[in-house]
C-alpha cells in the first residue's frame, strides 16, 4: 500500500504567494524527502529530513517533520510561475532502501 | 558530473519485442533504482541495487530483467511487455551512508509505448 499520501491533491495560487503542501506516512521511516517533478520530466531533490529532525530550511522552502503524527509539510514561500510542477514526498525505511512516494500535489502558479 | 542519463528518451515496441533500457551514472553512487510511472501517478520502485547486487524486487512481472554490469551503469531488459506496461521508466542513483539512504538523483526517464 502507499506510504506517503498528500494533500491537496491540486493547488493553484498567485505569483507572490505561499504555497503549503502536506504529506503523512503510515510506517517508521529514516527519513523523508521532497521531490518536484515538471511535467513527463525526471524528478529534482528538493530537500530531506532526517527522522530526527523537525524543520529544515533551503532557500524558498521550509520543511517541517512531525514523528508522533507521522506527517511532513512543505512550505514554498513567494512562489513564482516557475515553481509550476507536482511535488512528492517520499519516505526511506529504516535500515533499507526501499523509497515510497506519496501521490503528490500538483501546484499551478499564476503569473 | 551530478547527472543520470537515460537512453533512450522514447521508446516504442510491440508485445513480442525485446529491448534494453540503459541507465548510467558517474558520481560514485553505490545505490541504483528502477522506477515505473503512471500518468498523473507517483512513481513506483521496481528493482534497486546496491554495490552492484540487487537488493530490492518489489515483486516486479519476470517479463522485466534488471541487471548492474558495474556501479556505473544500470540496464533494464525488456521482453514480452503487454500494453499496460507503456509508461515513464525512471533511473535513480544514491549515495549509501551508514545506515540511511541519501538522496537519490534522477534521469530524465524512458517514456515506453507498448503497442
Amino acid at each position: 500500500s502507499q506510504q506517503g499520501e498528500e494533500d491537496p491533491q491540486a493547488l493553484s495560487i498567485q505569483e507572490g504567494e505561499n504555497a503549503t503542501m502536506n504529506c503523512s506516512y503510515k510506517t517508521s521511516i529514516n527519513n523523508l524527502q521532497w521531490y518536484r517533478q515538471n511535467s513527463g520530466r525526471g524528478l529534482v531533490h528538493l530537500i530531506l529530513i532526517r527522522s530526527n529532525e523537525r524543520e529544515k530550511h533551503s532557500g524558498r522552502l521550509r520543511v517541517t517533520l512531525d514523528t508522533s503524527k507521522k506527517s511532513s509539510s512543505l512550505l514554498i514561500t513567494a512562489s513564482r510561475a516557475a515553481d509550476t510542477a507536482s511535488y512528492f514526498c517520499a519516505t526511506t525505511s529504516t535500515g533499507g532502501f526501499k523509497t515510497i512516494f506519496g501521490a503528490g500535489t500538483r501546484l499551478f502558479v499564476k503569473a | 558530473d551530478t547527472e543520470v542519463t537515460q537512453t533512450p528518451k522514447h521508446l516504442v515496441m510491440g508485445m513480442t519485442n525485446k529491448k534494453s533500457l540503459k541507465c548510467e551514472q558517474h558520481m560514485g553512487h553505490r545505490a541504483m533504482y528502477w522506477y515505473k510511472q503512471k500518468a498523473k501517478k507517483p512513481p513506483e520502485l521496481m528493482f534497486v541495487y546496491s554495490y552492484e547486487k540487487l537488493s530490492i524486487n518489489e515483486s516486479v512481472p519476470s517479463r522485466f530483467s534488471p541487471e548492474c554490469p558495474n556501479s556505473s551503469l544500470l540496464n533494464l531488459h525488456l521482453h514480452a511487455l503487454q500494453p499496460e506496461d507503456s509508461a515513464l521508466y525512471l533511473c535513480a542513483s544514491s549515495q549509501v551512508g551508514e545506515t540511511w539512504v541519501k538522496e537519490q538523483f534522477f534521469g530524465p526517464g524512458t517514456r515506453l509505448t507498448v503497442l
